[in-house]
């Protein structure tokens, strides 16, 4: 099976910009989690898709947003980029279901840069 | 509310010294219990879980023991390769909670010199 793919891998926008990335889950996977993972923070949490709805939502603004279509890729966009959201961005796919023991599948991120 | 707390890094171990990570947790209920590993330039992978108190979850020579009475779920590995040098980051899911939203460290990078 191929594995979570995430696009762009590399991105550098300016401050006030904003951001589409990239997520195909792993074929079957209908849960789709994005995180930001900066080297103060560690992994934090944005949002989880399931079937094309917002099952759970982390402590972000509401300039951070998300979407999954039918077919289980997600996108997730950040409008008015500020320095801050400079990070490396993470997808990750599971089956779903049984959330507790879910296996989560991680891309490789997107780096995203904001001058 | 749910928050997972590990050791500083960076470490920097020799080949075949002993590894210990230490990771301990905060959580409504019990949670289940993850350790991911982040190779570089990659995305993380799962190395081991743990869903119940007194579990030890295993993969690839390293192990963690979930300890309820401690809220601790520490990595150790007997002898550590220079193939494990990587992040390694503590995670847990609570049951509270329906769906996939996971709380993690901040990661501890672990170096092995030859």
């Amino acid at each position: 099976k191929a594995g979570v793919t995430q696009t762009p891998r590399y991105l550098i926008k300016t401050r006030g910009q904003q951001v589409t990335l990239s997520c195909s889950p792993i074929s079957g996977h209908r849960s789709v989690s994005w995180y930001q993972q900066t080297p103060g923070q560690g992994l934090q949490f944005l949002f989880e898709y399931f079937s094309e709805t917002q099952r759970n939502k982390g402590n972000f603004p509401g300039r951070f947003s998300g979407r999954q279509f039918s077919n289980s890729r997600s996108e997730m966009n950040v409008s008015t980029l500020e320095l801050g959201d400079s990070a490396l961005y993470l997808c990750a796919s599971s089956p779903g279901q049984t959330t507790s023991t879910d296996t989560q599948y991680f891309g490789p991120g997107t780096r995203l840069t904001v001058l | 509310g749910n928050s997972v707390t590990q050791m500083e890094g960076p470490v920097t171990l020799s080949e075949e010294a002993f590894l210990t990570i230490n990771c301990t947790y905060t959580a409504t209920g019990y949670p289940s219990l993850f350790w991911y590993v982040q190779y570089p330039g990659e995305g993380l992978q799962l190395l081991l879980k743990a869903t119940k108190a007194d579990d030890k979850g295993s993969n690839k020579g390293f192990e963690a023991t979930y300890r309820k009475e401690t809220t601790s779920f520490h990595l150790e590995k007997g002898s550590v390769q220079v193939s494990d040098s990587a992040v390694y980051f503590c995670a847990l899911h609570s049951p509270l909670n329906t769906g996939n939203q996971f709380y993690f460290g901040t990661g501890t990078s672990l170096t092995v010199i030859p």
